[in-house]
């Protein structure tokens, strides 16, 4: 069985600054998918970024970025010059599954003081 | 396109009452899920199928029914409502396999009293 652990409920930082999210998972499986979603207020689940455990390179999308340890199972989302937009509640999740069944953590809200 | 739709938007429900949530998508993708989310937590899948006519359980499948009679459309089925069903209901689709992202419709947020 999959599990997706955030433990941070939730951070707060300057507009312009870094932050770093943080995310573990526990997956038995070889190769599999790690994803950030995005929730905003408007509820909308949103794809920021995707991660092959096969690829050793970390994702990037613009301003973020991930820092994949696959030994550690750690999956952090950093975002660069963060803005106002920015401020949502954000999802790890792992996908193993032959039908694609997302395992989400609990989330992380994230506030962008102006 | 409209990508994936639901309906109601927001629904409040009495104990023992039943209802359809709608879902319907124009992407033409054969993977489709329900989701629900209760405060503060993350997504759990409740129902899921891999296309027309083919369904199975997620994690949490008590109190809800599916069915899956076309590409387009799957809707979920609440018999006998109960508190502990209010939530926020979110369904999605994917294209193919676990390598591919999941589209999300915007969610009915469902409560009962």
């Amino acid at each position: 069985a999959q599990t997706v652990t955030q433990s941070q409920p939730e951070m707060s930082v300057q507009e312009a600054e870094t932050v770093t999210l943080s995310c573990t998972y526990d997956t038995s499986e070889s190769n599999y998918y790690l994803f950030w979603y995005k929730q905003p207020p408007s509820r909308q689940m949103i794809l920021v970024i995707r991660q092959e455990a096969y690829k050793q390179q970390n994702a990037t999308e613009n301003r973020f970025s991930v820092n994949f340890q696959k030994a550690a199972k750690s999956f952090s989302l950093k975002i660069s010059d963060s803005q106002l937009g920015d401020t949502a509640m954000y999802f790890c999740a792992s996908n193993t599954g032959a039908n694609s069944k997302l395992t989400f953590g609990k989330g992380i809200t994230l506030s962008v003081r102006p | 396109n409209a990508g994936v739709t639901q309906t109601p938007k927001f629904r409040i429900l009495k104990i023992g009452q039943s209802m359809t949530l709608q879902c319907a998508q124009d992407m033409n993708h054969n993977y489709m899920y329900w989701y629900r989310q209760d405060p503060g937590m993350g997504l759990k899948l409740i129902y899921y199928s891999v296309g027309a006519g083919i369904t199975d359980k997620g994690e949490v499948p008590n109190g809800y029914n599916v069915s899956r009679s076309t590409t387009e459309d799957f809707p979920l089925r609440l018999e006998l409502a109960a508190p502990s069903q209010t939530s926020v209901y979110f369904c999605a689709t994917s294209a193919r396999d676990y390598s591919y992202e999941q589209y999300f419709g915007p969610g009915t947020r469902l409560t009962v009293t």
